[in-house]
C-alpha cells in the first residue's frame, strides 16, 4: 500500500518569508495524483494544489507552489510570502489509480510577526 | 450549490448504540469517500466509492458499513459503536480523475 510520509511535525517562518514542507511517498503505481491541504484551528479542509504524476511541470496557485520531483518521489510544498492566516496543519496526500487516498501526518505551520 | 453536506455536526453515543453519518453532495461528482481524523494525526480512508452501486473499503474499514444508492448520497453506518471510534469523520467528493476534492464540514463523534 502506499505510504505518505510528513517528517517535520512542526515548522516555523518569519512572516513575508517563503516556507517549504516536506512530503516524500511511495507507491508502486505509474499514475497518482498528489495534493495538499489546508487545515486551520476551525477544523476544515481546504484544498490547495494538485499534481499529476505525468504531469511535466511543477504544479502552481497563487502562492502556492508544488515541488514535484519524480524520481526522488517527493512533493514539497513551497509557500511565498508567508502571512499570518497561513498558520495551520498543512497535510500532503497521495491517490492512487484505484482512488485509494493516504494522507501524511501533517505539518504545523506558525508564521511570526 | 451547498458543495459537500453532512449531518449531524456533532454526536454522542453509548457503546454499542448504531447511528448513520449522512453526507450528500450536489456536484454530480461519481468519487465520494469518507474518512477520520483522530487527534495529532492526518486523514484516514475508511471506505469509498466510484458510482452508484459501488463501494470499497480504504485504510481502516472495520465496524463501519457505507452503501452508495444514488450519486449524491453516501451515508456511513456505525453498526456498534465503540470508544476507539471517537473520531472526527470528514466525507468528500471528487471527480474519478479529479485534480481535486471537496471536503464536507465534519461530524464530530463521541463514543461513552
Amino acid at each position: 500500500a502506499q505510504k505518505i510520509t510528513q517528517t517535520q511535525p512542526g515548522m516555523f517562518v518569519q512572516e513575508k518569508e517563503a516556507v517549504t514542507l516536506d512530503c516524500t511517498y511511495d507507491t508502486s503505481d505509474p499514475s497518482y495524483g498528489l495534493f495538499w491541504y489546508k487545515q486551520p484551528s476551525s477544523g476544515e479542509m481546504i484544498f490547495l494544489i494538485y499534481q499529476g504524476s505525468y504531469d511535466q511541470q511543477n504544479a502552481t496557485e497563487g502562492r502556492y507552489s508544488l515541488n514535484f520531483q519524480k524520481a526522488r518521489k517527493s512533493a514539497n510544498l513551497v509557500i511565498s510570502a508567508s502571512q499570518l492566516g497561513d498558520s495551520a496543519m498543512y497535510f500532503c496526500a497521495m491517490r492512487d489509480y484505484n482512488n485509494d487516498m493516504r494522507f501524511g501526518a501533517g505539518t504545523r505551520l506558525t508564521v511570526k510577526p | 450549490n451547498a458543495g459537500v453536506t453532512q449531518t449531524p455536526k456533532f454526536q454522542v453515543l453509548k457503546t454499542g448504540q448504531s447511528m448513520t453519518l449522512q453526507c450528500a453532495q450536489d456536484m454530480n461528482h461519481e468519487y465520494m469517500s469518507w474518512y477520520r481524523q483522530d487527534p495529532g494525526m492526518g486523514l484516514r480512508l475508511i471506505h469509498y466509492s466510484v458510482g452508484a452501486g459501488i463501494t470499497d473499503q480504504g485504510e481502516v474499514p472495520n465496524g463501519y458499513n457505507v452503501s452508495r444508492s444514488t450519486t449524491e448520497d453516501f451515508p456511513l453506518r456505525l453498526l456498534s459503536a465503540a470508544p476507539s471510534q471517537t473520531s472526527v469523520y470528514f466525507c468528500a467528493s471528487s471527480g474519478l480523475r479529479g485534480d481535486t476534492q471537496y471536503f464536507g464540514p465534519g461530524t464530530r463523534l463521541t463514543v461513552l
